[in-house]
């Protein structure tokens, strides 16, 4: 079965650093990855999906994330940080064997300190 | 019109009262889900609906009651909820139904906060 976990529940950032994201996913045939951002009180909005080909996936917002398939990894980064970044990213998987049931990671919370 | 809308955005219900959310998409999406999310965790998925049809039930308990009454509604209705059943419940769509659906992304309502007293 398929499932994704993403490293460290929170992560924090100084404005204009670096944004790193950690995924890794767990699927036994060629997996669809997905990355979805929730701000407080409100519903999930796509950051950016990976079905296939081109690894480097570039998403709204000036997010991007590589698919790397030999790690197992789908990792979100955005080279410098906004306090508008502030929220919940959830990274998520479904494939054919899972009967395309998008399942989500736990979660990172991020935080931008000014 | 590029949103799912959810009615109502918050409800407060006692454990013997009946009650329904609505969600609405007018983007010609063939697959409609109901997600429940507890505080500071990952949606957990309730339901699928794939060209008005009911394709997953996630061993969901009977007081939940899903019903999509045309391509463009789904509700949820709700009788004798326990206050474990407190927390956002999410609606989302996405463009294809079937397997097809697994590739597409899915586009998420705002959700409705639902308290059981």
């Amino acid at each position: 079965a398929q499932s994704v976990t993403q490293l460290g529940s929170h992560v924090s950032v100084s404005e204009g650093a670096l944004v790193l994201l950690r995924c890794n996913y767990s699927s036994s045939v060629p997996p669809y990855l997905f990355w979805y951002v929730q701000y407080p009180n409100q519903g999930l909005q796509l950051l950016l999906k990976y079905t296939t080909g081109a690894t480097l996936v570039k998403g709204i917002n000036g997010f991007e994330a590589e698919f790397k398939k030999s790690e197992t990894s789908f990792h979100l980064t955005k080279p410098s940080a906004h306090m508008s970044d502030a929220a919940e990213y959830f990274c998520a998987v479904s494939d054919r064997a899972g009967g395309f049931k998008t399942i989500f990671g736990a979660g990172t919370r991020l935080f931008v300190k000014a | 019109d590029t949103e799912v809308t959810q009615t109502p955005k918050h409800l407060v219900m006692g454990m013997t009262n009946k009650k329904s959310l609505k969600c609405e998409q007018h983007m010609g999406h063939r697959a409609m889900y109901w997600y429940k999310q507890k505080a500071k965790k990952p949606p957990e998925l309730m339901f699928v609906y794939s060209y008005e049809k009911l394709s997953i039930n996630e061993s969901v308990p009977s007081r939940f009651s899903p019903e999509c009454p045309n391509s463009s509604l789904l509700n949820l209705h709700l009788h004798a909820l326990q206050p474990e059943d407190s927390a956002l419940y999410l609606c989302a769509s996405s463009p294809r139904g079937g397997t097809s659906g697994g590739y597409d992304e899915q586009f998420f309502g705002p959700g409705t906060r639902l308290t059981v007293l």
